[in-house]
């Protein structure tokens, strides 16, 4: 599984568009990225998937460049709810033996 | 409701007691996993069955014993813990080699006295 490298925290006001990028220069030919988020004392809850290019939901958008060395998450307009810790995961989907590996994650606190 | 339900949701024991988590899903996946994720620290993967099978075991000490009599439950029995062991124990479930996407349960706040 190619590791990944996030800021360890960000701030960010009621309103603003905020952008987690996470770092994987290892990241392998039929790796995709997924992104969760997780609440103090709740799972992690899954919320873009992306191999390239842009991925876009109704929660966030998910950048990839054209090299795949890195990621962008971006939450628009945040609010108070989604201070959360968020994960940045790699791995090859359909084969990856069923291993959910994360790492630190970015604690996003979001202020009034 | 995440479609994966873990309970209890809180748990007190002492280090000679004996307890079960329990976890339940009912999503129709084929594989789930335990998580321990201790204070400030990243999940860790403990278990995964697939199948029901165990496939994965993560060098967990023998007090964590996984169960998984059928593919829409998964146990954990745990006995002879350490005050170390207290943690949020988290369930997971996926369609194995369909996609990413793990469900995961709310939990079970595990304090070891």
């Amino acid at each position: 599984l190619a590791k990944t490298t996030q800021p360890i925290s960000m701030d960010s006001y009621e309103g603003q568009e905020v952008n987690i990028t996470c770092s994987h220069n290892n990241i392998a030919t039929n790796d995709y990225i997924t992104w969760y988020q997780q609440f103090p004392s709740q799972g992690p809850r899954f919320i873009i998937q992306g191999y390239k290019t842009k991925v876009t939901n109704e929660v966030a958008s998910l950048f990839i460049p054209a090299d795949r060395k890195s990621s962008t998450l971006s939450l628009p307009r945040v609010s108070l709810s989604d201070t959360a810790v968020y994960y940045c995961l790699v791995g090859d989907i359909y084969n990856q033996g069923g291993k959910l590996i994360f790492g630190q994650g970015t604690e996003l606190s979001v202020k009034p | 409701e995440t479609g994966v339900t873990q309970t209890p949701r809180h748990l007190v024991m002492g280090m000679t007691n004996k307890k079960s988590l329990k976890c339940e899903q009912h999503l129709g996946h084929n594989a789930m996993y335990w998580y321990k994720q201790s204070a400030k620290k990243p999940l860790e993967l403990m278990f995964v069955y697939s199948l029901e099978e165990r496939v994965e075991n993560n060098s967990v000490p023998s007090r964590f014993s996984p169960e998984c009599p059928n593919s829409s439950h998964l146990f954990l029995h745990l006995h002879t813990l350490q005050p170390e062991d207290s943690a949020l124990y988290l369930c997971a479930s996926s369609q194995e080699r369909d996609n990413y996407g793990y469900t995961f349960g709310s939990g079970t706040r595990l304090t070891v006295v």
